[in-house]
């Protein structure tokens, strides 16, 4: 079945540090690749995503391409901010032969920020 | 324009009752899934649904069922509540909820089970 992995966290960065999550994947289809954002006691926000191999999302200075041959999703950004403390999730959703779009999740990778 | 709503916000209940949590999509959206997001887990996907029809379940027991109604809202009801099922349930919506559409979450509903 589908699944996404994720580097383990916490990330703990000082402030104007690169940032980089790893996510791969695997599926059985051609998914679509998400990273979501979940701040504190909040629901989880799209941050950026892609549907096809080579494409590049991004938003707020956060990037990420979709690599088909390594099977990735890594998520970059050149300078992070104190807000930008949070837990990330990097998804994909593939229809594995059936209609049921489902989002698949990763366990999530906790980034803090300090000034 | 709203974004997706939920009720209600927190909800504490004891083994063995029932619940029933409510989502309402964003205007103009005809999809909508549940996901159970355990503390420091990923979401898990629940239920998915379209035009009032079930599109897809994940792996969960028949203890959990949904419905969609004719303006799209939906609910998720638990019945014979377990220690286990205290979570987060997030209700996410999309306009049809195929290929590569976002889906939009709401704020959650945090169920505690005692």
């Amino acid at each position: 079945g589908d699944s996404v992995t994720q580097m383990e966290g916490p990330v703990t960065l000082s402030e104007e540090a690169f940032l980089t999550i790893n996510c791969t994947y695997t599926a059985t289809g051609y998914p679509s690749l998400f990273w979501y954002v979940q701040y504190p006691g909040e629901g989880l926000q799209l941050l950026l995503k892609a549907t096809k191999a080579d494409d590049k999302g991004s938003n707020k200075g956060f990037e990420a391409t979709y690599r088909k041959e390594t099977t990735s999703f890594h998520l970059e950004k050149g300078s992070v901010q104190v807000s930008d403390s949070a837990v990330y999730f990097c998804a994909l959703s593939d229809p594995s032969g059936g209609s049921n779009y489902k989002l698949t999740f990763g366990k999530g990778t906790l980034l803090t920020v300090n000034p | 324009d709203a974004g997706v709503t939920q009720s209600p916000t927190h909800l504490i209940k004891t083994r063995g009752q029932q619940v029933t949590l409510r989502c309402s999509p964003i205007s103009g959206h005809k999809s909508v899934s549940w996901y159970q997001q355990v503390l420091g887990q990923g979401p898990q996907f629940i239920f998915q649904y379209y035009e009032k029809e079930e599109r897809g379940r994940g792996n969960f027991p028949d203890r959990f069922s949904a419905r969609q109604f004719p303006n799209y809202s939906s609910e998720l009801n638990v019945n014979a509540l377990l220690l286990g099922d205290s979570a987060l349930y997030l209700c996410a919506s999309s306009l049809r909820g195929g290929a590569g559409e976002t889906q939009y979450f709401g704020p959650g509903t945090r169920l505690l089970v005692l």
